[in-house]
């Protein structure tokens, strides 16, 4: 089955304990990119991948590192995770992300529930 | 910054009515529109999509209509059912940017 797969789905940890959200996707993906969901904000971007070793911010980058060594996984990483962090996160991914090509529908993952205390 | 909104948060509406909702954008370098539902739980799922040079595309039950000159998106549920119940996100596509900008979302309550 076609899918994004993200590890932990849910998470509670404290502030300043390093953590890492993986995500991995079976398309062949070239594109990946991280949503965080916050209530009346809707989804903003972190951080996306346009493919292997190429990556770029977001919107809300500040807190989070990601890499992109192996085109199927794209891990979220908070070094020092803080209590701001504490969030909905997505993984998603697409063939690619120019409407020119038609192949840009994002298709996400279940969601990684984090609470940082 | 420009940014995508929505109208309403929450849309309340009884089984076999038709729904619509409606989303607003600002950023006139758009050109590439998606309809996202999220039901509980669950990431988002594609449900339509519509290109600038389109003004209205049809899929199954649902509609998405274009309005270029008020920057104003919609999507319309034919028959609206109870597994319709979810969270929609309208997300537009800067023309040259990699990235979709997402809508806060409206909720859709159906009851039966």
């Amino acid at each position: 089955e076609a899918q994004v797969t993200q590890n932990p789905r849910y998470l509670i940890t404290v502030t300043g304990k390093k953590l890492t959200v993986t995500c991995s996707q079976n398309m062949n993906h070239e594109y990946m990119s991280w949503y965080r969901q916050d209530p009346g904000l809707g989804l903003r971007q972190i951080y996306y991948s346009m493919n292997v070793e190429v990556t770029d911010k977001g919107d809300v980058p500040e807190g989070y590192k990601v890499s992109r060594k192996e085109k199927r996984n794209f891990p979220l990483i908070l070094e020092s995770p803080s209590p701001n962090q504490t969030s909905l996160y997505f993984c998603a991914s697409s063939l690619s992300i120019s409407p020119v090509s038609g192949a840009n529908v994002l298709t996400f993952g279940a969601g990684s529930r984090l609470t940082v205390l | 910054g420009e940014s995508v909104g929505l109208h309403l948060p929450t849309l309340s509406v009884q089984e076999g009515d038709n729904s619509i909702i409606n989303c607003a954008y600002s950023n006139s370098a758009s050109d590439y529109f998606i309809w996202y539902k999220q039901e509980s739980g669950k990431g988002p799922q594609f449900i339509i999509d519509i290109r600038s040079n389109m003004d209205k595309r049809q899929g199954q039950r649902v509609t998405v209509l274009l309005n270029k000159t008020v920057k104003h998106l919609s999507l319309q549920i034919a028959a609206t059912q109870p597994g319709d119940s979810a969270v929609y996100f309208c997300a537009e596509n800067m023309r040259g940017f990699q990235k979709l900008v997402f809508g806060t979302g409206t909720r859709l309550l159906v009851s039966p």
